[in-house]
C-alpha cells in the first residue's frame, strides 16, 4: 500500500474549518484513501474515505485532488471534541491488507 | 448499538502467566483483527482473521495466538506473556464489501511484570 505524508501538528481555533492535509503521491489506482482518528488512547475511530471523486459525510469533507496524490479532510466547525490525532490510510481495495498507522496529525482544536 | 467489546479493559500480571484478552462485535462482520499501540511506533496489525477458522499473522505476531471458532468472537492469547508485551491493545472488526471500514474496540490496557 502507499505511503502517506501528514504534518505532525495543527492547531484550529473552535468554530473554525480545520484543513488536514495528506500526501500520497505514490497511489495507485485501485487504492482508498481512507481517514481515521484517534482520540487520546480510544479505539480509533473511521471518519471517511474516497477513490476519486470527493466524498462528504455527517462528520467530515474529503477532498482528493484530480492526481490523486493528496487530499484534505476537512472538518467544517471544529470544536473541543475534534482535538485528536487523524490518521490517513492509503488502503488497497478489494485486498486483506491492514490498515497501516502512520504517525498522524495531532489536531488541537483552541477555544 | 453496533459495538466491538473488550475484556478486561485494564490487566497487571506476570511474566509467564497465560491470559486471554477476548473480543466480540454484534456487526455479523467477517473480518476481525487485533493491533497493538506503543509510543513512537504507532499500531501494529498482530493477527488478522478473514472468517471463522481463517487466521493469519499480521506484523508482530510472536508471543500471540488467536482463534476464531465463531463468528463474533476473536481471542487474543498471550501464552507466556513478557514485560515486551505491555501495550494497549485494540481488536477491530469489518465486513468485507466495499466500504472496508473498520470498528474499533475501546482498547485493553495490559501491563506485564
Amino acid at each position: 500500500d502507499a505511503k502517506t505524508t501528514q504534518p505532525p501538528s495543527m492547531d484550529c481555533a473552535e468554530g473554525r474549518a480545520a484543513n488536514l492535509p495528506c500526501n500520497h503521491s505514490t497511489i495507485s489506482g485501485n487504492e482508498y484513501v481512507y481517514w481515521y482518528r484517534q482520540i487520546h488512547s480510544q479505539g480509533p475511530q473511521y471518519i471517511i474515505h474516497g477513490l476519486k471523486n470527493n466524498e462528504t459525510n455527517e462528520m467530515a469533507s474529503l477532498i482528493i485532488t484530480e492526481d490523486r496524490k493528496s487530499s484534505t479532510l476537512i472538518l467544517p466547525h471544529a470544536t473541543l471534541r475534534d482535538t485528536a490525532v487523524y490518521y490517513c490510510i492509503v488502503r488497497r481495495f478489494p485486498g486483506n491488507t491492514p490498515l497501516v498507522f502512520g504517525k498522524g496529525t495531532r489536531l488541537s482544536v483552541i477555544a | 448499538e453496533a459495538q466491538v467489546t473488550q475484556n478486561p479493559r485494564y490487566l497487571i500480571t506476570v511474566t509467564g502467566k497465560k491470559l486471554t484478552v477476548t473480543c466480540s462485535q454484534n456487526m455479523n462482520h467477517e473480518y476481525m483483527s487485533w493491533y497493538r499501540q506503543d509510543p513512537g511506533l504507532g499500531l501494529r496489525q498482530i493477527y488478522y482473521s478473514m472468517n471463522v477458522e481463517v487466521t493469519d499473522k499480521g506484523d508482530v505476531p510472536e508471543g500471540y495466538k488467536v482463534s476464531r471458532k465463531e463468528k463474533r468472537n476473536f481471542p487474543l492469547i498471550l501464552e507466556s506473556p513478557s514485560p515486551n508485551q505491555t501495550s494497549l491493545y485494540f481488536c477491530a472488526s469489518s465486513s468485507t464489501g466495499v466500504s472496508y471500514e473498520q470498528y474499533f474496540g475501546p482498547g485493553t490496557r495490559l501491563t506485564v511484570t
